[in-house]
């Protein structure tokens, strides 16, 4: 079966600076999605990022990027510029075909 | 963000009653989905119906029961429930079942079973 690990229950950061959340996963599967969702203390949560695991690319978006060591099956966000609408809940997510596992969550506070 | 709504945003029920979860979709989506977060776990998906029809069910209890009536509507029937199905209940939509197919969520509905 498919395992998501977030390490880190909860992170802070000052705006501005960078901050780096870890997941890693486990998985005898050769295809598969890794996403990573942000959920605002409003509770809806969204699509940050998406990577493909058969593209050894990291992909990014504005201010967020991955690391994404298929290896390693460590796949980490990058939030550069912290800002304070960043504050949020982030899980790290795992799709093979039907089957979507998430990880318990980082809880990230963006500082003043 | 009204995409995806739920209705109630917030529920409390006691173990006897019956209660009923509400998700409606805006936008044009064939596939949903019912997700379980609980404090600390992750995110646990219950169901998913593609163009009405269930497609997965992760060992869910029946006392839980869904309903996908069309495309944009989807029902979670409660009875009988204990303390511990607590949690936020989140519903979701997407475009299809693929993985590139973006996942849109409501805002949940915080049930809490007395």
């Amino acid at each position: 079966a498919q395992t998501v690990t977030q390490s880190q229950p909860e992170m802070s950061v000052q705006e501005a600076e960078t901050v780096t959340l870890s997941c890693t996963y486990d998985t005898s599967e050769s295809n598969y999605y890794l996403f990573w969702y942000k959920q605002p203390p409003s509770r809806q949560m969204i699509l940050v990022i998406r990577q493909e695991a058969y593209k050894q690319q990291n992909a990014t978006e504005n201010r967020f990027s991955v690391n994404f060591q298929k290896a390693a099956k460590s796949f980490s966000l990058k939030i550069s510029d912290s800002q304070l609408g960043d504050t949020a809940m982030y899980f790290c997510a795992f799709r093979a075909g039907n089957d979507m596992r998430f990880g318990a969550g980082t809880r990230l506070t963006v500082k003043p | 963000e009204t995409g995806v709504t739920q209705t109630p945003r917030h529920l409390v029920m006691g173990m006897t009653n019956k209660k009923s979860l509400k998700c409606e979709q805006h936008l044009g989506h064939n596939a949903m989905y019912w997700y379980k977060q609980s404090a600390k776990k992750p995110l646990e998906l219950m169901f998913v119906y593609n163009f009405k029809e269930q497609t997965e069910n992760n060992s869910v209890p029946s006392r839980f029961s869904p309903e996908c009536p069309n495309s944009s509507h989807l029902f979670l029937h409660l009875h009988t429930l204990q303390p511990e199905d607590s949690a936020l209940y989140l519903c979701a939509s997407s475009q299809g079942l693929g993985p590139t197919d973006t996942q849109y969520f409501g805002p949940g509905t915080r049930l809490t079973v007395l």
